[in-house]
């Protein structure tokens, strides 16, 4: 049973506007949450983290926003850039659980549009 | 050369081979990790070392064999592999194994991995 869940596995957005990636997760014990960033035939690269204790926290451009009681999270890029183009992956783990811990989503492959 | 390098990039066995996947990091990290990535599935944990030690053997078969001589080189070790094991297969680096809060895993780009 998949304990988090990326449930679009592509997005399209046109260059400029806002990028939405949704993650949901299901085990409540998780209390930490990152996002990482993969181009094609790259690894994946670390983009921006949350912990429980917060409900937001913004980098730049990228902001990921944490609803708890919905157990719910999401990545806001704004604006969005052609080189956001990439497959974005939502990870979770417990406080203090170390990287072992980590749990991946499948996976949204965004396509910006020029 | 910085960060996390993976050779080869891609690799093509036949299931009596026997082949071995490297792995080395130049960031000073102590913990090092193997992870298998399948078409449409979630990045599977297979394997941790922290401090050259295996902390972790996430139920994998054993005809994937993995050794790490130091904190900087990793080796995943395959034979008699099946069809099903064809994968990206990633190595990742981290300050330890800690916390994942303070030590982001840092991934190579991977070994494409194709068993015929």
């Amino acid at each position: 049973d998949q304990q988090v869940k990326q449930n679009s596995p592509s997005l399209s957005v046109q260059e400029g506007r806002i990028s939405i990636l949704n993650c949901d997760y299901t085990n409540s014990m998780f209390d930490y949450f990152l996002w990482y960033k993969k181009y094609p035939a790259e690894g994946p690269t670390f983009l921006i983290s949350i912990s429980s204790i917060k409900d937001k926290n913004e980098d730049g451009r990228f902001t990921v926003f944490l609803n708890k009681s919905a157990k719910h999270l999401s990545l806001h890029i704004v604006p969005s850039q052609p080189g956001d183009s990439a497959v974005y992956f939502c990870a979770a783990s417990g406080w203090g659980g170390g990287a072992d811990g980590l749990t991946f989503g499948k996976g949204t492959h965004l396509i910006i549009q020029p | 050369e910085t960060g996390v390098t993976q050779t080869p990039r891609h690799l093509v066995m036949g299931m009596t081979n026997k082949k071995s996947l490297k792995c080395e990091q130049h960031l000073g990290h102590n913990a090092m990790y193997w992870y298998k990535q399948s078409a449409k599935k979630p990045l599977e944990l297979m394997f941790v070392y922290n401090f050259k030690e295996q902390t972790e053997n996430n139920s994998v078969p054993s005809r994937f064999s993995p050794e790490c001589p130091n904190s900087s080189h990793l080796f995943l070790h395959l034979h008699t592999l099946q069809p099903e094991d064809s994968a990206l297969y990633l190595c990742a680096s981290s300050q330890d194994q800690r916390s994942s809060y303070n030590s982001p895993l840092h991934f190579g780009n991977g070994t494409r991995l194709t068993v015929t």
